[in-house]
């Protein structure tokens, strides 16, 4: 069955730094999507994104987020300072349409940021 | 705004007794309901989902829940638990006629079977 892959599965970086998370979501999926769970709480929406724009965002996502689909197959989400607030858990998911289709996770990526 | 409650955040069951596990959702509408298990070191696998039809849903393993919109209340049963049902269980809901998009998870759940 596919599924939608994220690498790397552990990421450790330094405050201030700069983090690019990767997923490959499934490949006739048209829907993208980032969630991120810190630790002990809940999974919360990020971003999503569709035909090569964000859709809709949380107050999660400012201006230090931005997401990117730069080939057929990537979906990224970068961080462009990072702060030890964002240490946690980034799912990635996709779906084909939004009525008749779930959403697809993948294993997720942890960040760590020191 | 849509909301999940879960109830309790840790379970604890012995092998072979029955699995419940609460999820109470607030909706001005009756949204699309869903139940997603994470595995240790895994993704948000989808376990089942109530859209229409029928308000008991059977999903994978075993597992099935029904939609009590009096209570709005969507609760996940297990007859027998299983050694390998120890995970983390999130309830999830999204606004209806929808079932791709943004979810809106509960604070989850987790499971612990004792032998």
């Amino acid at each position: 069955e596919p599924e939608v892959t994220q690498t790397p599965s552990h990421q450790v970086t330094q405050m201030g730094q700069e983090v690019i998370l990767r997923c490959v979501p499934i490949s006739n999926h048209l829907y993208f999507y980032w969630y991120r769970q810190i630790l002990g709480q809940k999974v919360e929406f990020l971003v999503s994104f569709y035909n090569n724009e964000i859709s809709e965002k949380s107050e999660i996502f400012d201006d230090q987020f931005s997401v990117e689909r730069p080939d057929g197959s990537n979906f990224t989400l970068k961080i462009r300072s990072t702060k030890l607030e964002d240490s946690a858990m980034y799912f990635c998911a996709s779906c084909l349409s939004l009525n008749n289709s779930p959403l697809h996770f993948g294993n997720g990526t942890r960040l760590t940021v020191t | 705004a849509q909301s999940v409650t879960q109830l309790g955040s840790h379970v604890s069951v012995s092998e072979g007794a029955l699995v419940l596990l609460r999820c109470n959702y607030s909706s001005s509408v009756p949204p699309y309901l869903f139940w997603y298990v994470q595995y240790p070191n895994q993704g948000l696998q989808l376990l089942l989902k109530y859209t229409t039809g029928a308000t008991l849903v059977k999903g994978i393993n075993g597992f099935e829940a029904e939609f009590k919109k009096s209570e709005t209340s969507f609760h996940l049963t297990k007859p027998s638990a299983h050694m390998s049902d120890a995970a983390e269980y999130f309830c999830a809901v999204i606004r209806r006629g929808v079932q791709g998009g943004k979810l809106i998870f509960g604070q989850g759940t987790e499971l612990s079977v004792k032998p």
